[in-house]
């Protein structure tokens, strides 16, 4: 399996409802980061948590982080149709502190009106 | 702030052309980053530049890419002879301090090979 893997691919959710993702790594991290991506377009910065971190809010994103499983989760609650994007995780792991990513394969999620 | 400035928005060259992609990063980032991605996948990095220099090109290809990030002007990633396998986005971000923040990316360019 690949650094940065999301879970599940695909998601269906109804406007209201609280969509899950998931990011599993496998080397340490300086920190972890999601993004999400509309069709066509660049990606959109939303959050970075560091590995000495274990939850942080973002208005009606919560993301947690276990260093121990070496896994995410994002949490958007009270879904929008707006929220319909692609969303990927993406760890810092240089030594050097770089700055370098690697992101994942990404989750797209699909909210229904 | 304009934010990070990609162009072109598309591009389509013939096998064997040239790419040039420009990237102007946010006003007071120094940091540059070239990611591109493939259809239907995830960002792959390329190429990491501070001002005039190349900190890390790890991800390049040793032959035909190339990029710069001058001391005046926009960051080029460059592709010589393109081909068909060449063809993706390319996604430029900024930073203001590696490692620390995330980035903002541009829009992309979308390259084409015919």
């Amino acid at each position: 399996s690949q650094q940065g893997e999301e879970d599940p691919q695909a998601l269906s959710i109804q406007e209201g409802e609280n969509a899950t993702m998931n990011c599993s790594y496998k080397t340490s991290i300086n920190n972890l980061q999601w993004y999400r991506q509309n069709s066509g377009r660049g990606l959109v910065h939303l959050i970075l948590i560091r590995s000495n971190e274990r939850e942080k809010h973002s208005g009606r994103l919560r993301v947690t982080l276990d260093t121990s499983k070496k896994s995410s989760s994002l949490l958007i609650t009270a879904s929008r149709a707006a929220d319909t994007a692609s969303y990927f995780c993406a760890t810092d792991v240089g030594s050097s502190n770089t700055g370098k990513l690697i992101f994942g394969q990404g989750t797209t999620l699909q909210v229904k009106p | 702030n304009a934010g990070v400035m990609q162009n072109p928005r598309h591009l389509v060259r013939r096998r064997g052309q040239e790419a040039r992609l420009r990237c102007s990063p946010m006003k007071g980032h120094s940091h540059v980053y070239w990611y591109r991605q493939l259809p239907e996948e995830g960002l792959k990095f390329m190429v990491y530049l501070q001002k005039e220099n190349i900190i890390d090109e790890s991800g390049m290809p040793k032959e035909r890419f190339s990029a710069e990030f001058p001391k005046e002007g926009p960051s080029i990633l460059r592709i010589q002879q393109v081909v068909r396998g060449d063809s993706a986005a390319y996604f430029c971000a900024s930073s203001p301090y590696a490692g620390v923040y995330g980035y903002t990316f541009g829009s992309g360019t979308r390259l084409t090979i015919v």
